[in-house]
């Protein structure tokens, strides 16, 4: 299975941005790169997802290295209901299910 | 709200305990998953069901049974379960099973205690 790191834990200060790194130097050319996260007591919720071109939703952006071999989710402003971990995962040829990792840990100090 | 309905939120069941975990979508969607998530580890896949067809079994023991009646629903029946079972119960559906281009939508989960 493709495989994908993150730092374990962030912090951030409220309304500042924030860059979520994530490197995935395995990628392979059918694998989407997804990020979703999980605020505490919830479900995972989906974040955003791309392939090669940066991509931006309401919620954040996903840049991602030309080479793919790593990405980074931006939140733009930091809220304290950001708090929650991220998770990156790779999603496509390589392997049929979403298969999550440890994540980075986001904590947002007001 | 992500449209995908779990109940209970909570449980706890003695080991000699049949219950059943629900899961509920109106999204319109064919796929759906059941994961686990014990304390302080990564998400583990269960089972999935497509067109309401287990095409997937994660080598989940049989005290865990799922059940698939029609696309909106889900159930994952639970008897004779261990300590170590306690856990997050995650529901979740998507458009197409497998579709890499596609969201999942999880639901909030029920936390599951076994005494």
């Amino acid at each position: 299975d493709a495989k994908t790191t993150q730092p374990n834990s962030m912090e951030s200060n409220e309304e500042e941005p924030v860059h979520l790194p994530c490197n995935h130097s395995t990628i392979s050319g059918t694998d989407y790169i997804h990020w979703y996260r999980q605020l505490p007591s919830q479900g995972p919720e989906y974040v955003i997802h791309g392939l090669t071109s940066n991509v931006n939703n309401r919620m954040a952006s996903l840049a991602i290295a030309e080479d793919r071999k790593s990405s980074t989710l931006i939140l733009h402003r930091a809220t304290l209901r950001d708090a929650a971990v991220y998770y990156c995962i790779l999603w496509g040829g390589s392997q049929g299910n979403l298969i999550f990792g440890k994540g980075t840990k986001l904590s947002v100090k007001p | 709200e992500t449209g995908v309905t779990q109940t209970p939120r909570h449980l706890v069941m003695g080991m000699t305990n049949k219950k059943s975990l629900k899961c509920e979508q109106h999204l319109g969607h064919n796929a759906m998953y059941w994961y686990k998530q014990s304390a302080k580890k990564p998400l583990e896949l269960m089972f999935v069901y497509s067109l309401e067809e287990r095409v997937e079994n994660n080598s989940v023991p049989s005290r865990f049974s799922p059940e698939c009646p029609n696309s909106s629903h889900l159930f994952l029946h639970l008897h004779t379960l261990q300590p170590e079972d306690s856990a997050l119960y995650l529901c979740a559906s998507s458009l197409v099973k497998f579709a890499t281009n596609e969201k999942l939508f999880f639901g909030s989960g029920t936390q599951l205690s076994v005494l």
